[in-house]
């Protein structure tokens, strides 16, 4: 079982849609959880973190977690064509302050 | 702040040559990951350092690959000798403490390796 696995996509929505981006974990033990953006030929950026149960909001992202579930999702609201990109699900596990990745979800806004 | 560099930005060798990576974390951070990401796949972690200690080195392929942090600042990635499948991204990523669990990871550029 892989540590972190997201829905694999690709993922098309229409501007102005809400594109929603899915992820599980397989450690009880994890405590921190984030959403990263990759743009094609660019290095994974910070666009969310998350870590107690429920909904973070932040602009047009909300990021929700569930640990009885072991889910983590994130929603973008009010899609645009710039937020075409790869998303990464990461997660904190408890002890040694390791990051695990899953392979992401390519999510493509069509205008 | 100034962000984690990396250098060079893109390499480009033979199979069996040797190429090695530089990274320089964020000032303060003491944690510093190497991760390595193919083509359409997530990052994958090759080595973790907590200063100049090293956390976790499990999946790092270790007859080919090696990494050190000295003074527990910068580092450097090598491969010696490379293989066709060593072709990728190396991501370079520092987080603030190795004790606090919410931090988040910042990332380089990434060097991007094209092995012929």
């Amino acid at each position: 079982q892989k540590e972190v696995e997201q829905n694999s996509g690709p993922l098309s929505v229409p501007e102005g849609a809400i594109a929603s981006l899915n992820c599980t974990y397989s450690d009880r033990g994890s405590q921190s959880f984030f959403w990263y953006r990759q743009y094609s030929g660019k290095s994974p950026e910070l666009i969310m973190s998350i870590y107690s149960n429920g909904d973070k909001e932040d602009g047009r992202f909300t990021a929700q977690l569930n640990k009885a579930s072991q889910y983590v999702s994130l929603l973008i609201r009010d899609s645009q064509p710039s937020d075409s990109a790869t998303y990464l699900c990461a997660v904190n596990r408890r002890t040694g302050n390791q990051f695990y990745f899953g392979t992401g979800t390519s999510l493509t806004v069509i205008p | 702040e100034a962000g984690v560099a990396q250098s060079p930005r893109y390499k480009i060798i033979e199979k069996r040559q040797s190429v090695a990576f530089w990274c320089n974390p964020i000032s303060g951070h003491a944690t510093l990951y190497w991760y390595q990401q193919i083509l359409g796949q997530g990052p994958k972690l090759l080595i973790q350092f907590q200063n100049n200690g090293v956390v976790d080195d499990s999946q790092l392929p270790k007859d080919r690959f090696s990494a050190e942090r000295l003074k527990g600042v910068d580092s450097t990635l090598k491969i010696q000798p490379a293989k066709l499948e060593d072709s990728a991204v190396y991501l370079c990523a520092s987080s603030l403490t190795g004790n606090s669990y919410n931090s988040p990871l910042h990332f380089g550029n990434g060097t991007r390796l094209t092995v012929t």
